[in-house]
């Protein structure tokens, strides 16, 4: 099992350059997350997916932010355009049910951001 | 709204010592509570996890216990190794809520030195 692979592991871009993250989650796991980690704010939920549906997306930062996911295997986070505050890890995670409690959220290496 | 609160690190540690990390919680309803790891250049990874008040999770040597009456979930390990050094994140997900969601704190970095 691969498990959740992200691209890049590394990116650095220019403010105003617009920026895609992608993520392929673990065969067979219908839910997908979208998290951004900074050391100001931690971890953050920022979106996730039910069957390639987003759910909830009350923790997409702005405007700029955009996720979809246009088949099982796939998502990506695009920033359009990037700010300096921007900067961060940001990480994809999928589980099985989705349910925290009673299943395990797998979570991929991240990709840490650099816009400048 | 939910919130966690570990202490601040970063906590070196020589190998056999004694390791605590501790946290506390502000939640409404139930709350799941849980312990991550994430080592050097991987994700996040689900150390132990606790789903009622007094229950135990454990693993790898680590433990911690869900303490309700002072909204606490502190993780202990007896004797650390060089191989346990990584980032330390404590999370509760509440079930009113819903239980999609972790709320993370900001985490605990710990080494181990020989």
């Amino acid at each position: 099992d691969a498990g959740v692979i992200q691209s890049p592991r590394h990116e650095v871009t220019e403010m105003g350059q617009e920026v895609t993250l992608r993520c392929k989650p673990i065969s067979g796991h219908d839910y997908l997350f979208w998290y951004r980690q900074t050391m100001m704010r931690g971890l953050e939920l920022l979106i996730y997916f039910n069957n390639n549906v987003p759910i909830d997306d009350s923790g997409m930062p702005e405007d700029r932010f955009s996720a979809k996911m246009p088949n099982a295997s796939f998502s990506t986070l695009k920033i359009q355009p990037s700010e300096p505050r921007d900067s961060a890890v940001y990480f994809c995670a999928s589980s099985r049910t989705g349910q925290v409690t009673t299943d395990t959220q797998y979570f991929g290496p991240g990709t840490r951001l650099t816009v400048l | 709204g939910n919130s966690v609160t570990q202490m601040e690190g970063p906590v070196t540690l020589s190998e056999e010592a004694f390791l605590t990390i501790n946290c506390t919680y502000t939640a409404t309803g139930y709350p799941s509570l849980f312990w991550y790891v994430q080592y050097p250049g991987e994700g996040l990874q689900l150390l132990l996890k606790a789903t009622k008040a007094d229950d135990k999770g454990s693993n790898k040597g680590f433990e911690a216990t869900y303490r309700k009456e002072t909204t606490s979930f502190h993780l202990e390990k007896g004797s650390v190794q060089v191989s346990d050094s990584a980032v330390y994140f404590c999370a509760l997900s509440d079930q009113w809520a819903g239980s999609y969601q972790l709320t993370f704190g900001k985490g605990t970095k710990l080494s181990v030195i020989p």
